[in-house]
């Protein structure tokens, strides 16, 4: 059972482009979240989503970012017109349900650099 | 919003035990206290989880006492290879979505 798989690893993108992540969950994971890491700083929720919908987006910036997880395929973190401030780890994890007790199991990350 | 305080880095040496203590004032009645390790450039990996008294797996303990307003990672005989950042964190649940929520973490570096 491949772990949850996040790509590409490493992105480079200059201002103004547009970066697209990409989260393959746990196989029978339903549930998605995305969060951003800054340097020397912990995880910092940005949303949530289970298939098709979006469960929880208050950690998401309100412009510019936006996530999806549809029925088929990965869910994706878009960010358009990319600026320095984003660069960061951004970390996909998924789990079988939501709930209390449930594992999130973690990708190894997109290191996204805005240059 | 239970947020969780803990402390920065810790340091220690090879064959230690190493305790990173957690708190958690506003922990909800249903919440699980849960802690993960991270490597740097990795994503988090989960440790353990419990919710009171004491949970032991083959990698590490956790203790929580009767109020469950803190709990304590307990890492026997560490190694170089625990150096590590280790998060608490309480599942925050919001409008019935249970969200992991990272603090700060506790960076711990083990010495030869």
């Amino acid at each position: 059972n491949a772990g949850v798989m996040q790509n590409p690893r490493h992105l480079v993108r200059r201002r103004g482009q547009e970066a697209r992540l990409r989260c393959s969950p746990m196989k029978g994971h339903s549930h998605v979240y995305w969060y951003r890491q800054l340097p020397e700083e912990g995880l910092k929720f940005m949303v949530y989503l289970q298939k098709e919908n979006i469960i929880d987006e208050s950690g998401m910036p309100k412009e510019r970012f936006s996530a999806e997880f549809p029925k088929e395929g990965p869910s994706i973190l878009r960010i358009q017109q990319v600026v320095r401030g984003d660069s960061a780890a951004y970390f996909c994890a998924s789990s079988p349900y939501s709930g209390q007790g449930a594992e999130a199991f973690f990708g190894q990350g997109t290191r996204l650099t805005v240059v | 919003l239970a947020k969780t305080t803990q402390p920065i880095s810790m340091d220690s040496y090879e064959g230690q035990e190493v305790n990173i203590t957690c708190s958690h004032n506003n922990i909800a009645t249903n919440d699980y206290i849960t802690w993960y390790q991270q490597f740097p450039s990795q994503g988090p990996r989960f440790i353990i989880q419990g919710y009171k008294t004491k949970v032991t797996n083959e990698v590490a303990s956790l203790f929580i006492p009767a109020d469950r307003k803190s709990s304590t990672l307990s890492l026997p005989r560490v190694s170089l290879s625990d150096t590590a950042v280790y998060y608490c964190l309480v599942v925050f649940a919001s409008g019935g979505s249970y969200i992991p929520t990272f603090g700060r973490g506790t960076s711990l570096i083990v010495h030869p």
